[in-house]
């Protein structure tokens, strides 16, 4: 079946800095990559997602880009702020069904 | 618009005992996703449905099931708790299986198990 690495687990950066996750797949069938932020106690929310027809998308100072090829993908956040922080989860999913096979997720710190 | 709904919130239960979690999708949402959420495994797939079917189940025991109803609300069941069950079980709705749209998950309930 389909796993997702993660990495790092942790990051912490300061305030303006730019934040790299890293996140490799390994079933060369999955065609859809969502990022989902989880603030504590909260649920996780998606912030952006790219599929497998697509080799980047941006929207405003996060963005996703996808290598099929390697079977990896990242997300990049510019200028961060603090309110930034948070644990990051990459994720993989086929065509066909919502499961969704979940990276162990990133700690985000971003530093005032 | 309704996001997805999950109770009770909070659960404490004794080994040994069985118990129930609801999830009611956003309206218009037919497929339910459930997930179990634990500091040292992250975010596991449990299962899903759509249209009252199961169409995946993940690596779990058959401890772990679940139904959905004609309304699209979906019900998991744990039976024989383990303490190893305590986790944050959430549940994510989406339009339909196939779609590949955003999933949006609830808040989950926290399991105890004592």
């Amino acid at each position: 079946g389909e796993n997702v690495e993660q990495h790092p687990s942790t990051l912490s950066v300061q305030e303006g800095d730019s934040a790299v996750i890293k996140c490799t797949y390994s079933d060369s069938a999955s065609n859809y990559f969502p990022w989902y932020k989880q603030e504590l106690g909260k649920r996780p929310q998606l912030i952006i997602d790219i599929r497998s027809n697509v080799g980047e998308k941006k929207d405003q100072r996060i963005a996703v880009t996808l290598n099929k090829t390697a079977k990896h993908f990242s997300l990049h956040i510019t200028e961060t702020q603090p309110e930034d922080s948070a644990v990051y989860f990459c994720a993989a999913s086929q065509g066909g069904s919502e499961k969704l096979v979940f990276g162990k997720g990133m700690k985000l710190t971003v530093n005032p | 618009k309704a996001g997805v709904t999950q109770t009770p919130r909070y659960l404490i239960k004794t080994r040994g005992q069985q118990v129930t979690l609801s999830c009611s999708p956003i309206s218009g949402h037919r497929s339910v996703s459930w997930y179990q959420q634990t500091p040292g495994q992250g975010l596991q797939f449990l299962f899903e449905y759509f249209s009252e079917t199961q169409r995946n189940k993940g690596n779990f025991p058959g401890r772990f099931s679940g139904r959905q109803f004609s309304n699209s609300r979906s019900e998991m069941n744990v039976s024989t708790l383990e303490l190893g069950d305590s986790a944050l079980y959430l549940c994510a709705s989406s339009l339909a299986p196939g779609a590949v749209t955003e999933a949006f998950f609830g808040q989950g309930t926290r399991l105890t198990v004592v």
